[in-house]
C-alpha cells in the first residue's frame, strides 16, 4: 500500500503569508493527488485534483504542483478564511488509496 | 444540485454492529462509484473503501475489510456500510463520498458526515 507523509503537522501563518505543504508517496503515484480543506465541525471539500487542476469555485491563491513521489500545495496571500485543515489524497492506480495524515493552518 | 446524507450513526456497544446509510440526490446515482471515509475525533482522513456502479467491485482498506461492507441499492440510490464487532477504535464520524466521473479526479462531493460512538 502506498504511504503519503504530509508535512509540517501544523501551520502558523499570517495574513498575506504564502505557505507550503509537502506530501511524499513512498511511490510514484503519477500526479493521482488531490488537495482537501476541512474547517471544523465540516466536511472535506475538494480544493485541487490531478496535482494541480482547481475544482471549480477554488480560489487562484491555491496552487499545487509536483510529479512521481513528491508533491507540494500552496496558498498565496493568506486569507482568514483559508483558517482550516488540509488533507492531501493519492488515487494512483490500484487501491487502497490513502490520505496524509494532515496539516493544521492557524493564524500567527 | 449534488446531496449526500448520510444516517444511522449514534451509540453502540462493544462488539455489536451498526448499518449505515448514505442517500444520494442531484445526480445518476447508478452512474457513479462511492465511498467512505471515516474520521477518528480529533485524527485525519481514513479511506474506508469504494464500491462500483453495479456493485460487482469493491475495495477496502486491508485493516478493514473483514469488518465493514460496502453495498448499494441503486433503485433507492442509497449506499450503505455495515459495521460490525464494533470498538473503541472505531468511533469516529464517517463521511461517504461521490467518486468522480473522472479517471483524473476521485472524491469531488462529500455527506456532512454521520457521528459513532463505541461505547458501553
Amino acid at each position: 500500500d502506498i504511504q503519503m507523509t504530509q508535512s509540517p503537522p501544523s501551520l502558523s501563518a499570517s495574513l498575506g503569508d504564502k505557505v507550503t505543504i509537502t506530501c511524499q508517496a513512498s511511490q510514484n503515484i503519477n500526479k493521482y493527488i488531490a488537495w482537501y480543506q476541512q474547517k471544523p465541525g465540516k466536511a472535506p471539500r475538494q480544493l485541487i485534483r490531478y496535482t494541480s487542476t482547481l475544482v471549480s469555485g477554488t480560489p487562484s491563491r491555491f496552487s499545487g504542483s509536483g510529479s512521481g513521489r513528491d508533491y507540494s500545495f500552496s496558498i498565496s496571500n493568506v486569507e482568514s478564511e483559508d483558517i482550516a485543515s488540509y488533507y492531501c489524497l493519492q488515487y494512483d492506480n490500484l487501491p487502497p488509496y490513502t490520505f496524509g495524515a494532515g496539516t493544521k493552518l492557524e493564524l500567527k | 444540485e449534488v446531496k449526500l446524507v448520510e444516517s444511522g450513526g449514534g451509540l453502540v456497544q462493544p462488539g455489536r454492529s451498526l448499518k449505515l446509510s448514505c442517500a444520494a440526490s442531484g445526480f445518476s446515482f447508478n452512474d457513479y462509484w462511492m465511498g467512505w471515509v471515516r474520521q477518528a475525533p480529533g485524527k485525519g482522513l481514513e479511506w474506508i473503501g469504494e464500491i462500483n456502479q453495479d456493485s460487482s467491485t469493491i475495495n477496502y482498506t486491508p485493516s478493514l475489510k473483514d469488518k465493514f461492507t460496502i453495498s448499494r441499492d441503486n433503485a433507492q440510490n442509497t449506499l450503505y456500510l455495515q459495521m460490525s464487532k464494533l470498538g473503541s477504535e472505531d468511533t469516529a464520524i464517517y463521511y461517504c463520498a461521490r467518486v468522480s466521473s473522472s479517471y483524473m479526479d476521485y472524491f469531488d462531493y462529500w455527506g456532512q458526515g454521520v457521528m459513532v460512538t463505541v461505547s458501553s
